[in-house]
């Protein structure tokens, strides 16, 4: 089963934040977030483990919240390369990482 | 040092034709996977493996066949296509497939089956 994020979409001026929840139903092992910008091929942003850890990468970052089953990835002072689909990627201790739908971001001047 | 690389980058397919969709990785990774995606539906994982020999299911692997010779390679067969498989194709590999591994991803197969 999928997991949820949301926003499916948000637009925001040069500056502003963002915040993407993804949410399990299923006990979590792990977190992961890639991006993809149009066209391309997803790219690793950070992975989060079960414990509740919070990581950061830049001005991107993320927690983990283990007794929710869901995570967050916070964009700060956003910037327009960071343009594009967000996708959380949850895994449940069975070696598939499973994908939610994705959000997608965009950032204008 | 190339990654993961996918071949072909763009195929057209009649219904009922069979092909094989090519991806190798250089990395030594023993984990390798095929995503499908299809707009508003995310990346789904069609077929992974853990390493040569071994392969199992993903959420949608019907139509699509998988085998792993060798820890390189990891093709993606459709035996025969259908519209339904029109979609973008991504292969993915990690070097364990551990829940603390990060997936690389080819450039992406895209298939249109009429």
């Amino acid at each position: 089963q999928q997991p949820v994020q949301s926003p499916q979409a948000v637009i925001l001026r040069e500056g502003e934040d963002a915040v993407i929840n993804c949410s399990s139903s299923k006990a979590l092992y792990s977190v992961h977030w890639y991006r993809q910008k149009h066209g391309e091929a997803p790219v690793f942003l950070m992975i989060l483990l079960k414990g509740g850890e919070q990581k950061g990468h830049d001005k991107i970052s993320a927690s983990f919240n283990e007794k929710k089953q869901q995570s967050s990835l916070y964009l700060t002072a956003s910037q327009l390369s960071y343009s594009g689909t967000y996708f959380c990627g949850t895994e449940w201790g069975n070696e598939k990482l499973t994908f939610g739908t994705g959000t997608r971001l965009t950032i204008i001047p | 040092n190339a990654g993961v690389t996918q071949t072909p980058k763009f195929q057209v397919l009649k219904t009922g034709q069979s092909m094989t969709l090519q991806c190798a990785q250089d990395m030594n990774h023993e984990y390798m996977s095929w995503y499908r995606q299809d707009p508003g539906m995310g990346l789904r994982l069609i077929h992974y493996s853990v390493g040569a020999g071994i392969t199992d299911q993903g959420e949608v692997p019907n139509g699509y066949n998988v085998s792993r010779s060798t820890t390189e390679d990891f093709p993606l067969r459709l035996l025969s296509a259908a519209p339904s498989q029109t979609s973008v194709y991504f292969c993915a590999s990690s070097y364990s497939g551990g829940h603390a591994e990060k997936l690389f991803f080819g450039s992406g197969t895209q298939l249109s089956v009429l």
